[in-house]
């Protein structure tokens, strides 16, 4: 079955460690998103990324680093400059930008700094 | 800038009754329109989408939306609902960077 996985499923850190999370997708897309989402405020993008060894901050990146060395790969670094890390990190992909923006979303990593 | 406003933080109902989650949003391209479920602790998941033509757009468990240009409105509605519709739904408008922007999402609580 094509998809995206996000692993961890749940993370607890220390507070002034850094974390990687995971997100691979089949899907063949070109694109890959980094959404952060907090209770009552939605989903804010953080970083996007609409092909490999490309990649634009979104409207919260800083504390945040991405990668995008393989096209099925887009692993989010969440830094100890992250004022406030907890909260609920969704991965998404999409076709080729341009072809109606529709996005497939992974499960989720729900990230605890202790 | 596109921009998208969701009027309810929560709508409760009961069981078999109908609603409408409302949607309004800002743009000033050509508009595609989205609207997303998520259950608790999980991922979105596409419910229906609005790219062109009928204004009224029909998509998974029995939901509908309408799209109205001249209010800058896609509402979403469905009939009559069911304890497992119970879910935060999120509207979503394509910007001119074909990014998703997303509203802050309505949460349905359905009660027996």
């Amino acid at each position: 079955d094509g998809g995206i996985t996000q692993s961890p499923k749940y993370l607890f850190r220390k507070e002034g460690q850094n974390v990687t999370l995971s997100c691979e997708q089949n899907l063949n897309h070109d694109a890959m998103y980094w959404y952060r989402q907090d209770p009552g405020q939605g989903l804010r993008l953080i970083y996007y990324s609409q092909i490999v060894n490309d990649f634009q901050k979104g409207d919260i990146a800083e504390g945040y680093s991405v990668s995008r060395e393989k096209k099925e790969s887009f692993p989010l670094t969440v830094t100890s400059a992250q004022k406030n890390p907890t909260a609920f990190y969704l991965c998404a992909s999409s076709k080729r930008t341009g072809q109606f923006g529709e996005q497939f979303f992974g499960p989720g990593t729900r990230l605890t700094v202790l | 800038a596109q921009s998208v406003t969701q009027l309810d933080s929560q709508v409760p109902v009961f069981e078999e009754a109908p609603v409408e989650l409302r949607c309004n949003y800002s743009s000033s391209v050509s508009v595609y329109l989205f609207w997303y479920v998520q259950y608790p602790n999980q991922g979105l998941q596409l419910l229906l989408k609005y790219l062109s033509g009928s204004t009224l757009v029909k998509g998974i468990n029995g939901f509908e939306a309408e799209f109205n240009k001249s209010q800058t409105s896609f509402h979403l509605r469905k009939p009559s609902v069911h304890i497992s519709d119970t879910a935060e739904y999120f509207c979503a408008v394509r910007d001119n960077t074909d990014k998703l922007i997303f509203g802050t999402g309505t949460r349905l609580q359905v009660f027996p």
